[in-house]
């Protein structure tokens, strides 16, 4: 079945320096890919929608310039966090889309910012 | 480790006709259940939640209800319509020594027809 490995699955990181995401499709290729973010006591909260080739659509209230997406193939997106700050811990977790097929979600990535 | 399991897709329908979507989870602990719902182009809908045993979830005129002693949080709704073609996971998140988390089912697709 289609596999989506995301790492790191948990990150601890010193405030003021970025994070990358990596979310990887293994056996299929990915024509979107989603990106979600868990906020305290809260379910999943869509950050941002990527195609590959082009530039990613934020949703609103994402800062792009803090959370920058890239979907440079049809089988790897990364998300970065840069200038990390306390307030941006969360849970992070990406989806991936097989067009006609669905969607398989990664395994998260729980980002500690101290 | 923990795992949601639900029935497999794709499901059609005819409008009006009643639907079930089972869902059974493994975890430790208690954690909280989810339903969330994927139309197509857009990223995941929280549809309703349960955080302990014996809540129910409903909205939209979907319900789920959160059953311990079987390990299942099965959505129903009574009269489908085409509108609630979608794909619908089933979720569960709970809080480890690292953090918040959420584990995904693989998805069901829904097709409903007039």
């Amino acid at each position: 079945g289609a596999v989506v490995s995301q790492h790191p699955s948990r990150v601890i990181c010193k405030s003021g320096t970025s994070v990358k995401i990596e979310c990887r499709s293994l056996d299929f290729q990915a024509t979107t890919m989603f990106w979600y973010r868990q906020f305290p006591k809260q379910s999943l909260m869509l950050m941002a929608t990527s195609n590959e080739g082009s530039k990613a659509t934020y949703e609103q209230g994402v800062e792009k310039d803090k959370f920058l997406i890239n979907h440079a193939s049809l089988t790897l997106s990364t998300l970065t966090v840069t200038s990390a700050h306390p307030e941006d811990s969360s849970f992070y977790i990406c989806s991936a889309e097989r067009r006609d097929h669905g969607y398989t979600f990664g395994s998260g990535t729980r980002l500690t910012v101290v | 480790g923990d795992s949601v399991t639900q029935m497999e897709g794709p499901v059609t329908l005819s409008e009006e006709a009643f639907l079930t979507i089972n869902c059974t989870y493994t975890a430790t602990g208690y954690p909280s259940l989810f339903w969330y719902v994927q139309y197509p182009g857009e990223g995941l809908q929280l549809l309703l939640k349960a955080t302990k045993a014996d809540d129910k979830g409903s909205n939209k005129g979907f319900e789920a209800t959160y059953r311990k002693e079987t390990t299942s949080f099965h959505l129903e709704k009574g009269s489908v319509q085409v509108s609630d073609s979608a794909v619908y996971f089933c979720a569960l998140s709970h809080r480890d020594n690292y953090g918040q988390n959420f584990v995904f089912g693989p998805g069901t697709r829904l097709s409903v027809l007039p």
